[in-house]
């Protein structure tokens, strides 16, 4: 299963809404999930299950979708949240695996 | 807490062999599923190979199949991955991860710092 992820690049400003969006070349149902990389860190797991927030991770994340399509929204951007966020599917069988990521950058 | 600490990364060169080590602490390792993940310099990440809990299943990435083997002691909490056969496109930071799992999937929860695994003549 092959994930797309877009844009690629999301250059935005403080407390404006940003929209991930991950495409998958068949159905995974709601077994997606979404990682934060910020630079010289591991990845940290913060939606699994498409839409399911992990403990501790802000309100402003918010995970959407179902099948194909699903979408990583940042309500208001923070100067923190400036990192490359990738989606993962973890449907049926592996392989598993990663979209390309979108780095956000915030101006 | 959860704590996950790779080892056994360093320059190496085609066609040589490298063990990677995760020791494990802060829960109970024979319990969990667990992955190797990696990350070529500046690029994304690719998942490698998973363990099951007890050992009884291991699959691998295309991209590895038939040149590394993951395993683990739960004895001694260590995972491990056997690297043969190293090509300069192994180049990457290897990251051990620990499944997290609800009623229905599971995804990596908790993640090392990685190591570094250099394949060069």
């Amino acid at each position: 299963i092959v994930l797309t992820q877009s844009p690629a690049t999301l250059s935005l400003s403080p407390g404006e809404r940003a929209t991930l969006s991950c495409r998958a070349s068949q159905s995974v149902d709601i077994y997606l999930a979404w990682y934060q990389q910020k630079p010289g860190q591991a990845p940290k797991l913060l939606i699994f299950d498409a839409s399911k927030r992990v403990t501790g991770t802000p309100a402003r994340f918010s995970g959407s979708g179902s099948g194909t399509d699903f979408t990583l929204t940042i309500s208001s951007l923070e100067t923190e949240d400036s990192a490359i966020y990738y989606c993962q599917q973890r449907s049926k069988r592996p392989p598993l695996t990663f979209g390309g990521g979108t780095k956000v950058e915030i101006k | 807490q959860v704590q996950l600490v790779e080892s056994g990364g360093g320059v190496v060169q085609p066609g040589r062999s490298l063990r990677l080590s995760c020791a494990a602490s802060g829960f109970t390792f024979s319990s969990y599923g667990m992955h190797w993940v990696r990350q070529a310099p500046g690029k994304g990440l690719e998942w490698v190979a998973l363990i099951w809990h007890d050992g009884s299943y291991k699959f691998y990435a295309d991209s590895v199949k038939g040149r590394f083997t993951i395993s683990r002691d739960n004895s001694n909490n260590t995972l491990y991955l056997d690297m043969n056969s190293l090509r300069a496109e192994d180049t990457a930071k290897y990251y051990c991860t620990r499944d997290q799992c609800t009623t229905t999937s599971c995804y990596s929860a908790y993640w090392g710092q990685g190591t570094l695994v250099t394949v060069s003549s």
